[in-house]
């Protein structure tokens, strides 16, 4: 069965420092994609980054990005150069192929950054 | 502006009367879902659709229907809704594989 796991429930990093969210998946399917949100106190989710299972190169997308050791199964969001702005619940997810040809979705329980200033 | 737009966005109501949460969007997406949020649990997924008339479930389907007449429409129905069923419920959409644009979100409260 599919499965995400994010251990950390919170963390804290002081502003201007990278941080590091981590995230496990759990997959039989050789395709699938991970992905990562943010959703800042105001409730809106945010899509940040995506990683393919057949990519060969992180994923980057400005301050952010995904350090993909799919031997380990593990999908890390780093966010460098921390700003207020960042605190926020980050939720990590998984795409893989149905049964029934369609992509189901699955979310880990999240990790809520906070940055100090 | 690309969107994702639900209605309506609070909603208190008793059990067992039938209830229809809105959700479109303007960006032509294939993919449309249907989430609901509660504490601790993140996000699970209710129903999806890969495209006008192609729905499945996802891992939490009890109790709720979907329909897919249009491509920019996926409205959730709560035939009978129960106290369980008090969420925060979010509505996504996304080309097929890429990132998922979220709804508002609707809060739901059945009492």
């Amino acid at each position: 069965a599919q499965k995400i796991t994010q251990t950390q429930p919170g963390m804290f990093v002081q502003e201007k420092e990278a941080v590091t969210l981590d995230c496990t998946y759990d997959t039989s399917d050789p395709s699938y994609g991970l992905f990562w949100y943010k959703q800042p106190s105001s409730g809106e989710m945010i899509f940040l980054i995506y990683q393919g299972s057949y990519d060969q190169q992180n994923a980057t997308e400005g301050r952010y990005s995904l350090n993909f050791q799919k031997a380990r199964k593990s999908a890390n969001l780093v966010i460098s150069a921390s700003q207020l702005g960042d605190s926020a619940m980050y939720f990590c997810a998984m795409r893989e192929g149905s049964r029934t040809g369609g992509f189901k979705t699955i979310f880990g329980a999240g990790t809520r950054l906070f940055v100090k200033a | 502006e690309a969107q994702v737009t639900q209605n309506p966005r609070y909603l208190i109501t008793v059990t067992g009367k039938k209830l229809t949460v809105t959700c479109s969007q303007n960006m032509n997406h294939e993919y449309m879902s249907w989430y609901r949020q509660d504490p601790g649990l993140g996000l699970r997924q209710i129903y999806y659709s890969m495209n006008v008339e192609v729905t499945d479930k996802g891992d939490v389907p009890e109790g709720y229907k979907v329909s897919r007449k249009e491509k920019r429409n996926f409205p959730l129905i709560l035939e009978s809704p129960s106290p369980n069923q008090t969420s925060l419920y979010f509505c996504a959409s996304s080309l097929p594989g890429a990132g998922q644009f979220f709804g508002p979100g609707t809060r739901l409260t059945v009492l």
